[in-house]
């Protein structure tokens, strides 16, 4: 059972390029979300999508984009970055929303 | 933008002390309250979560609900030096459908 996963772990990009933050759970969670961590900031809140087949705006969606693929799977893509986004980015799951939630071990992404 | 509100700290206790977090929220209509632990550079741990008014136990840490002040709290007694990390405060809707969190309160834990 290995919770909620991440993939990459690291990622540099440059100005303008794209890419997909890939976030999988096995706890068979309905709701899944992104969030960001930056310095002093705290957690905020991308993306969430409460049930398969939904997703919603989040605090701070400007320049996201998301997919509910199935049940386990959620992914955030990135379409051209910038370096505002130079953040480290976290999945998380619960049953229902508003409850417990659990995270992924996070990506460390760079824009340069 | 429902506001938690937490002390940054660094909250500095003695190893076998009792170290007292605190949080405050805006929104009155909140259900649900959380408390993660994040150390350096790994992600947020759910360590105690409560909906009820009163205190809730779980080995050495108590959180403290007062929903009437709008406040939460979270002791953690004996503190050891793996206590050293940054806990954040999570308040929840289900009306809303995500949680808020607080910027978080660094303890540091010295033996």
């Amino acid at each position: 059972n290995a919770g909620v996963t991440q993939t990459p772990k690291f990622q540099v990009l440059k100005t303008g390029q794209s890419m997909t933050l890939q976030c999988a759970q096995d706890m068979n969670h309905n709701s899944m979300y992104w969030y960001r961590q930056d310095p002093g900031m705290g957690l905020r809140l991308i993306y969430y999508s409460a049930s398969e087949g939904t997703t919603d705006k989040g605090e701070v969606p400007n320049g996201y984009n998301v997919s509910r693929l199935n049940k386990r799977e959620f992914s955030l893509r990135l379409e051209s970055a910038a370096p505002s986004q130079t953040s480290v980015y976290f999945c998380a799951s619960s049953e229902i929303t508003a409850y417990e939630q659990y995270f992924g071990p996070g990506t460390r992404l760079t824009v340069t | 933008q429902k506001e938690v509100e937490q002390n940054s700290g660094p909250l500095s206790v003695p190893e076998g002390a009792i170290a007292s977090l605190n949080c405050t929220y805006s929104d009155r209509g909140s259900q649900s309250f959380f408390w993660y632990r994040q150390y350096s550079g790994k992600s947020p741990e759910l360590i105690m979560f409560i909906y009820s008014n009163g205190d809730k136990e779980d080995g050495r840490f108590t959180a403290q609900l007062n929903k009437a002040s709008q406040y939460v709290s979270l002791l953690i007694r004996d503190s050891q030096p793996s206590d050293s990390a940054t806990y954040l405060c999570a308040v929840g809707d289900e009306n809303d459908y995500k949680l808020s969190f607080g910027a978080g309160t660094t303890v540091t834990v010295r033996a």
